[in-house]
């Protein structure tokens, strides 16, 4: 079974600049989420989808992130524009749906550095 | 406030030497605890999944339980290939509820 895939693996981009990142889930996944990842942390949740619809978006920075889920299937993740301390990890992860809890699979994440 | 704190920050040891991280937790109704293992580089890799309290799992050299207030995972006799981050999640609330992650335990062994 093929893993959760994230396109790309690193970006490099200025202050300013802007950048999406790309995440096609686990086939079948209904939940598919955003992570950002700061070096030494633990993931924090972003947002989350449910089909196409948004669960979860209380801690996505809305003056310049954005997402969307079209078909219920691909997400892109957008900043815009970028800052510093948007340096991160950015992670994508998948799920099916499980009324008892939502074990999550992973891609291998994004790699972004703000200069 | 959910929180998840996990202790220590970071563990040596030595090849063979058995040890336990620990996975603190303050929710509201847990729903699951969840393991994870994180190589440098890679996303995430999905290890146990436990939903009551007194309940274990086992991978290998791992096994992970459960109280009502934390959660171990032990692992015996560890090899080289087992240096990672532990990260340690918890869900709890409603069926919509977000997943919170600690902050792992960087784990090291040494040949």
């Amino acid at each position: 079974e093929a893993g959760v895939a994230q396109s790309p693996r690193y970006k490099i981009i200025e202050k300013r600049q802007s950048v999406a990142f790309w995440c096609n889930p686990i086939s079948g996944h209904a939940t598919l989420y955003w992570y950002q990842q700061i070096l030494g942390q633990g993931p924090k949740l972003l947002i989350q989808f449910q089909n196409n619809g948004v669960v979860d978006d209380s801690q996505l920075p809305k003056d310049r992130f954005s997402a969307e889920r079209l078909k219920g299937v691909d997400s892109t993740l957008k900043i815009q524009p970028a800052k510093l301390e948007d340096s991160a990890v950015y992670l994508c992860a998948s799920s099916l749906f499980d009324p008892r809890s939502d074990t999550q699979y992973f891609g291998p994440g994004t790699r972004l550095t703000v200069l | 406030e959910d929180q998840v704190t996990q202790s220590p920050e970071a563990l040596r040891l030595q090849e063979g030497e058995s040890s336990s991280l620990n996975c603190s937790y303050t929710v509201s109704g847990l729903r699951g605890l969840f393991w994870y293992r994180q190589d440098p580089g890679k996303g995430p890799e999905f290890l146990f999944t436990l939903y009551s309290a007194g309940e274990e799992k086992e991978k290998e050299r791992l096994k992970a339980t459960l109280t009502k207030k934390e959660s171990f995972l032990h692992i015996t006799a560890p090899k080289p290939e087992d240096s990672a981050t532990y990260l340690c999640a918890v869900q709890a609330g409603s069926s919509a509820s977000k997943i919170i992650f600690g902050s792992g335990t960087r784990l090291s062994i040494r040949p």
